[in-house]
């Protein structure tokens, strides 16, 4: 069982709302992940961590943005939500990636009114 | 630079069998499997890391051919809890940095 946790698991927003998803994982795992993910559709890669004070943008252009201050946490800010950012939001750890899965959190689901 | 699956929807009836392809324009380091049943997270099923290697998870296994840049998932005398979508992940190394792209998924759909 994977020991990541997501919160909140859904959430109904206002535009111009400013939200924090929280992401936070018991492994002690180095890298972190936000993957975005619409209904029935691939995972893109928004957001990536390698440690502590290390964030990176991902494939995926979001006007999100992300900090890693402890190796547990890894959360994600939208300073004014819109419409367009409702989706499913999945954060994700490994401790290495070329030989080590990825564990994922049970997402957040956002949508903005 | 997304790996491309194919193909994007399978139906069967309990026991029968399916082969869910993974191929990439790029080299591949390694190749990730994940299946997504609705609502919930995507769960690790397996990684294959280097060229000819092979991997079984029950009656699920995996082959990853470097040369071809792809992979191929089996699944064998399909169960009703196989039913999801199922994601290959493949490594890259950009920037100096190493990330994980997902396919557009493979929704399988098992029927009684």
């Amino acid at each position: 069982e994977a020991d990541i946790y997501q919160t909140p698991r859904y959430l109904v927003i206002g535009t111009g709302k400013k939200i924090t998803l929280e992401c936070s994982q018991t492994m002690g795992h180095d890298k972190m992940y936000w993957y975005q993910q619409d209904p029935g559709m691939e995972l893109h890669l928004i957001h990536y961590s390698y440690g502590v004070n290390s964030t990176e943008k991902g494939d995926l252009s979001s006007e999100s943005t992300v900090s890693r201050i402890r190796t547990e946490h890894f959360p994600l800010t939208l300073e004014s939500a819109r419409p367009s950012h409702t989706s499913q939001y999945l954060c994700a750890s490994s401790a290495r990636l070329n030989t080590g899965e990825l564990f994922f959190g049970e997402g957040s689901r956002l949508t903005v009114l | 630079q997304q790996p491309v699956q194919s193909p994007q929807a399978v139906i069967l009836r309990e026991g029968e069998d399916a082969v869910i392809n993974c191929s990439s324009s790029k080299a591949l380091y390694s190749v990730h499997w994940y299946r997504q049943k609705h609502g919930e997270a995507p769960v690790f099923l397996m990684i294959l890391l280097k060229g000819g290697e092979q991997k079984g998870h029950e009656k699920i296994s995996a082959s990853f051919n470097e040369k071809k840049q792809q992979s191929s998932l089996y699944l064998t005398a399909s169960q009703l809890s196989y039913s999801g979508t199922y994601f290959c992940g493949t490594e890259r190394i950009i920037q100096g940095a190493q990330k994980l792209v997902f396919g557009q998924g493979t929704r399988l759909t098992i029927n009684p």
